[in-house]
């Protein structure tokens, strides 16, 4: 089973919009992170966000953070092509393992 | 900096057999993460290596294992394929189990396709 559930399943927008999606877990978390994955490639981490911190910026993404309603939401700003792939959220639990939900396809049309 | 390298790229099994994948870690890490995938699905996590012993394990039969080298470079060995074991498998580095950030390092992956 998977620890994350991203909302919307998939998202279509036009280049230049910002992009919203979010991630709901069930378990207390060490920290959570966001990946990219093109095309059933590899993984590409995005970003970090620890348990106490509430908002983090890297370049046009941002990540919220809400522990006390166990959810996530990445934004990215300003859509290009390029971030045209699927996003998904991975949760550690201060274990050996990331849990990962079923992930966000997103795709930004030209 | 070499990163996380997964080889074959693809492959195709019948049912029954037996497959091994293989993985090295990034220069300077020293635990491997195997993960699945199937289609439409988030990654599972499998089991984990660190320092060549098995270092935590996700809900995947025993005819799921692994082994991990000197070079902290490590193996995937699945016997007795199964239809469902169809799927994208891939391998993480990270520095060390458990690390503060825990950000891990994907490879591009295996795509096993059982017949």
């Amino acid at each position: 089973s998977q620890q994350g559930e991203e909302d919307p399943q998939a998202l279509s927008i036009q280049e230049g919009e910002n992009a919203t999606m979010n991630c709901s877990y069930k378990t207390s978390i060490n920290n959570l992170q966001w990946y990219r994955q093109n095309s059933g490639r590899g993984l590409v981490h995005l970003i970090l966000i620890r348990s106490n911190e509430r908002e983090k910026h890297s370049g046009r993404l941002r990540v919220t953070l809400d522990t006390s309603k166990k959810s996530s939401s990445l934004l990215i700003t300003a859509s290009r092509a390029a971030d045209t792939a699927s996003y998904f959220c991975a949760t550690d639990a201060k274990d050996y393992k990331l849990s990962f939900g079923a992930g966000t396809t997103v795709t930004v049309r030209a | 900096e070499t990163g996380v390298t997964q080889s074959p790229t693809h492959l195709i099994k019948t049912r029954g057999q037996q497959v091994t994948l293989r993985c090295s870690s990034q220069s300077g890490h020293n635990t491997v993460s195997w993960y699945q995938q199937a289609l439409g699905q988030g990654p599972q996590f499998i089991f984990q290596y660190y320092r060549e012993e098995e270092n935590g394990r996700g809900n995947f039969p025993p005819r799921f294992s692994g082994l991990q080298f000197p070079n902290y470079s490590s193996e995937l060995n699945v016997n007795a394929l199964e239809l469902d074991d169809s799927a994208l498998y891939l391998c993480a580095s990270s520095p060390a189990p458990g690390s503060l950030n825990n950000e891990q390092f994907f490879g591009p992956g295996t795509r096993l396709t059982v017949l």
